[in-house]
C-alpha cells in the first residue's frame, strides 16, 4: 500500500532531550513537510523539502533540525532548544507541479 | 495580513442544510488550493483541490476559485453530523519551492 508513514504515534520527551520524529512516504512524492498544531489551532510550517539533499525553514524553524538524504525519508528532530515542543506533528508529501498533498497519520509529542 | 485567512467559526448549520466555508489568500501568484477535512486528533484528509478559476464539484463538495479576487470557497451540500470537523484551507505559495500554508481552520458544527 502506497502511503505516508509516521512513527512513533505517541512519543514522550525528557526535559533537554532531543527527540527523533520519522517520516517516510512510498509515493514517489518529491515534496515534503513538516507542520506543528497546537490544541485548536491551525497547522505551522516547521520544515520543508522539494528535493533531496535541500530543504528549506518555515515560519517556526527554531529548535528543530531536519534532513533529507533519501526522497522517500524526512525526519525532524527537536532539539533542546525548543522550549515548549509539546504538540501535534504532522507531515505531508507532494508530486512536484500542481499536485495533492497528503498527510501521515502525525505524532502526538510531550515533555514529562 | 496573514498568508491565509479563514474565519475560526464555528459555523453552525442545521442537518441538511448547505454549508459554506471561505479563504482568502495574500499571495497573487499562488496556482494550488487545498481543502482538508480534520477531525478532532486526527490527521488532515484532502477533501477538494483546485487550481482553476471556477467551480469543482465531488459529490456533496463544491470548491469555487476566484484568482481575481484571491478567494476560494467550500460549499457543502446536504450537511450531515458526520461533516462536524475543522476545516483548514492551503494554498502552495509562488517562488518556486513548493511552500504550503495553512490556514487556521474553520470549525464546522452540524446539528440534527
Amino acid at each position: 500500500d502506497g502511503g505516508i508513514t509516521q512513527s512513533p504515534k505517541y512519543l514522550f520527551r525528557k526535559e533537554g532531550q532531543n527527540v527523533t520524529l520519522s517520516c517516510e512516504q512510498n509515493l514517489n512524492h518529491d515534496a515534503m513537510y513538516w507542520y506543528r498544531q497546537d490544541p485548536g489551532q491551525g497547522l505551522r510550517l516547521i520544515y520543508y523539502s522539494q528535493i533531496v539533499n535541500d530543504f528549506q525553514k518555515g515560519d517556526i524553524a527554531e529548535g528543530y533540525s531536519v534532513s533529507r538524504e533519501k526522497k522517500e525519508s524526512f525526519p525532524l528532530t527537536v532539539t533542546s532548544a525548543q522550549k515548549n515542543p509539546t504538540a501535534f506533528y504532522l507531515c505531508a508529501s507532494k508530486r512536484g507541479g500542481v499536485t495533492e498533498a497528503f498527510f501521515g497519520q502525525g505524532t502526538r509529542l510531550t515533555v514529562v | 495580513q496573514k498568508e491565509v485567512e479563514q474565519n475560526s467559526g464555528p459555523l453552525s448549520v442545521p442537518e441538511g442544510a448547505i454549508a459554506s466555508l471561505n479563504c482568502t489568500y495574500s499571495d497573487r501568484g499562488s496556482q494550488s488550493f487545498f481543502w482538508y477535512r480534520q477531525y478532532s486528533g486526527k490527521s488532515p484528509e484532502l477533501i477538494m483541490f483546485i487550481y482553476s478559476n471556477g467551480d469543482k464539484e465531488d459529490g456533496r463538495f463544491t470548491a469555487q476559485l476566484n484568482k481575481a479576487s484571491q478567494y476560494v470557497s467550500l460549499l457543502i451540500r446536504d450537511s450531515q453530523p458526520s461533516d462536524s470537523a475543522t476545516y483548514l484551507c492551503a494554498v502552495v505559495l509562488s517562488g518556486g519551492y513548493n511552500k504550503l500554508i495553512f490556514g487556521a481552520g474553520t470549525r464546522l458544527a452540524v446539528h440534527p
